[in-house]
């Protein structure tokens, strides 16, 4: 079963202060993995998508990396318009999405 | 482009009472999807179809929830009788094909039974 475990639980930044969210994932022949940014009320929206080991993906003040077992997904002196919780997953041979539990990441300005 | 359509925004409904939620894709995506995301938690895939056809339901408490989507676009997530445990946020997303990871989302349906 395709699993995803997001760490930490919530992350409380001071703006410009970088650091680095966390995704482990089992899966069953990955297809894909994918950052999600979802705001308090809304549904997520999608940031980007890693194929391969070794890949990485840049989006303003955020950049997603991929190993094998990890992924990465780190912020470069964020500001407090960056604050929302930060959705991992995965897509394996079943195409399905399989979403870990979420970041939630507050900056203080 | 207009994004993927949900209503009703919110819905309170005492247990054991039935209650529907309605999804408009974006226009010429053939893949939709219902997930459900409780409080604290990521969200969980309930059904998907690609066009008008079911793909996956294996997640569905299929004794008091059923969903439907007519003519491969908009599409209804029922939930008849309701329990306590339902209340959540009834996101619906919606994506080109089945092989694409990136969805999009509506805002969802937040449903308190109480």
């Amino acid at each position: 079963e395709d699993q995803v475990t997001q760490s930490p639980e919530a992350l409380r930044l001071q703006e410009g202060e970088s650091s680095s969210l966390n995704c482990s994932y089992t899966v069953s022949g990955l297809r894909g993995l994918f950052w999600y940014r979802q705001d308090p009320g809304k549904g997520p929206e999608f940031l980007f998508t890693l194929y391969s080991a070794g890949e990485e993906k840049e989006k303003e003040r955020l950049k997603a990396t991929l190993t094998k077992k990890e992924s990465f997904l780190h912020i470069t002196a964020p500001k407090p318009e960056d604050s929302a919780t930060y959705l991992c997953a995965v897509q394996g041979g079943s195409e399905k999405l399989v979403f870990g539990k979420g970041t939630k990441l507050t900056v203080n300005p | 482009e207009a994004g993927v359509a949900q209503s009703p925004r919110y819905k309170i409904i005492e247990k054991r009472q039935s209650v529907a939620f309605w999804c408009n894709p974006i226009s010429g995506h053939a893949t939709l999807y219902w997930y459900q995301q409780i409080l604290g938690q990521g969200p969980k895939l309930l059904i998907q179809f690609q066009n008008n056809g079911v793909v996956d339901d294996s997640q569905l408490p299929k004794d008091r929830f059923s969903a439907e989507r007519l003519k491969g676009v908009d599409s209804t997530l029922k939930i008849q009788p309701a329990k306590l445990e339902d209340s959540a946020v009834y996101l619906c997303a919606s994506s080109e094909n089945r092989a694409s990871g990136g969805y999009t989302f509506g805002s969802g349906t937040r449903l308190t039974v109480v």
